[in-house]
């Protein structure tokens, strides 16, 4: 299985100030058609998963452009250039390149 | 507007069986792989089962296989979960989400299963 490791694990921020989790894959996540299958989540309190970027760094729709996804093979990046409130949440990277998925261990974003 | 919406999630007793449904309306159902994704109470997500556009692809992560069995009906644009064999572990908020290229670009709001005697 390729094991998907997050880093950090806490992330407390000021509003305003930027962001960045980082995602390291056991293998590389480059698909035979030149993308990579990976992809950012944010988990809001009480709430689904809802996707942030897929493809490594291709936001998905009605993603605010504060956000932005960067990487390749192994190690991929997630930015927030302004954290704002509703950033609040657990942040989730994920393979899915071959089966089993397989997430991250979820790195928790909360407003100092 | 795509959505999804499970159903089926109860309390059941170790060894029981329960079925999952997963409503989608709002795109053509029969052209997206679609997955099912669990969380336990207070930890993170994992997948667990995934399905072609046709029914004739299924796969399982390895603590769920010989035990569930992912299902669809187009005509019903309904996806579902059998799970058989039900164990404590098993207890989680169970997401149903379209799959795009790799990516789970829609998820349903979960259904609560509770695996208790």
């Amino acid at each position: 299985d390729i094991v998907m490791t997050q880093s950090p694990l806490s992330l407390p921020v000021t509003p305003g100030e930027p962001a960045s989790i980082s995602c390291r894959s056991s293998q590389s996540l480059l698909h035979s058609n030149g993308n990579h299958f990976f992809s950012w989540y944010l988990q809001k309190p009480g709430q689904s998963p809802q996707v942030l970027i897929y493809w490594g760094s291709n936001r998905a729709s009605g993603v605010p452009d504060r956000f932005s996804g960067s990487g390749a093979g192994t190690d991929f990046t997630l930015k927030i250039s302004r954290v704002q409130a509703e950033d609040v949440g657990v942040y989730y990277c994920m393979q899915g390149l071959q089966t089993p998925y397989t997430f991250g261990q979820g790195t928790k974003l909360e407003i100092k | 507007e795509v959505q999804l919406v499970e159903s089926g999630g109860v309390s059941v007793q170790p060894g029981g069986s329960l079925r999952l449904s997963c409503a989608a309306t709002g795109y053509m159902f029969s052209t997206y792989w679609m997955h099912w994704v669990r969380q336990a109470p207070g930890k993170g997500l994992v997948w667990v089962s995934r399905i072609n556009e046709h029914g004739t692809i299924t796969d399982y992560a390895d603590s769920v296989k010989g035990r569930f069995t992912i299902s669809r009906d187009n005509a019903k644009n309904t996806l579902y979960l059998q799970m058989n064999s039900l164990r404590a572990e098993d207890t989680a908020v169970y997401y149903c989400g379209r799959d795009v290229a790799g990516a789970n670009d829609y998820w349903g709001q979960g259904t609560l299963v509770t695996v208790s005697s």
